[in-house]
C-alpha cells in the first residue's frame, strides 16, 4: 500500500538543528522529496533524493535515506525563524503512474 | 521566471454556483495536477493529465471536472460547490525525465458562502 507518515509537530530554538522524520511503505519508490509550505502558500520543493542514494546535502539541508527501514529524514542546520512552516515528505508512486504520495506534514516552529 | 500561475488567488462563490479555477505554466511540463488541501492537511490529488490523457482519482466527486485545452493551461470546474468544498486548491506540474520534479502554484483559496 501507499502510506507516508510524519510526526505532526516539532519545536526548536533558533540556531539549533531540526530533524524532521518520515516513514513510507512503497519500497518501489524511486524518488523521495521534501516540500515546505508557508501559511497561505503553495508547496515549495526543497530537495529530493534518488532511491539509490543514502544521503544528499544542499547548503543547510541534509537528507538521509534508510531504504531498509523505509525512513527518510530532513535535517535543517542553524534553523532560523524563517524556517517555520509545514514540511511535507513525498514519494513518487510506482513506475507507470505520475502520482506523488504526500505525508501528513510536520509543523516546525522555531523559537527565537 | 518559469513558473506555475494560479488565478485567482482567492475566490468566493455561493453554494451551488459553478466556479472555475485556472492554472497556467511556463515550464512546458507534460503532467499537470489538481490537488485539494484542507486545514494544512496533506494535499489530496483530485486528478492529473499526462498531455491530454486525463486520470481521475477514484474518490474524486463527480462535482469536480477538469479541462486542459493545451499544454500551458488547465482548469478546475466545480459544478455545484458545497460548503465542504471550501479549501485551498493547488495546481502542480511535473517534469518527467531522468529527474522527476513536481512544482506547485501558489494555490487558490476557495470560500463557499
Amino acid at each position: 500500500g501507499e502510506d507516508v507518515e510524519q510526526s505532526l509537530f516539532l519545536s526548536v530554538r533558533e540556531g539549533d538543528s531540526s530533524v524532521i522524520n518520515c516513514t513510507y511503505t512503497d519500497s518501489s519508490s524511486t524518488y523521495l522529496y521534501w516540500y515546505k509550505q508557508e501559511p497561505g502558500a503553495g508547496l515549495q520543493l526543497l530537495t529530493y533524493i534518488f532511491s539509490n542514494m543514502d544521503m544528499k546535502q544542499d547548503q543547510r539541508l541534509t537528507v538521509l535515506l534508510n531504504k531498509k527501514d523505509k525512513h527518510l529524514s530532513l535535517r535543517i542546520a542553524d534553523t532560523q525563524t524563517g524556517d517555520s512552516a509545514i514540511y511535507f515528505c513525498a514519494e513518487r508512486a510506482a513506475s507507470g503512474t505520475y502520482k506523488y504520495i504526500f505525508g501528513t506534514g510536520t509543523r516546525l516552529k522555531v523559537l527565537a | 521566471d518559469a513558473m506555475v500561475i494560479q488565478n485567482p488567488r482567492y475566490q468566493v462563490t455561493q453554494f451551488g454556483k459553478p466556479v472555475t479555477l485556472s492554472c497556467s505554466q511556463t515550464l512546458n511540463h507534460n503532467v499537470m495536477y489538481w490537488y485539494q488541501q484542507k486545514s494544512s492537511q496533506a494535499p489530496k490529488l483530485l486528478f492529473h493529465y499526462y498531455d491530454k490523457d486525463f486520470n481521475n482519482e477514484a474518490d474524486t466527486p463527480d462535482n469536480f471536472q477538469s479541462r486542459r485545452p493545451n499544454t500551458s493551461f488547465c482548469f478546475l470546474d466545480i459544478r455545484s460547490p458545497g460548503l465542504g468544498d471550501a479549501a485551498m486548491y493547488l495546481c502542480a506540474t511535473s517534469r518527467e525525465g531522468l529527474v522527476k520534479e513536481q512544482y506547485f502554484g501558489p494555490g487558490t483559496r476557495l470560500t463557499v458562502t
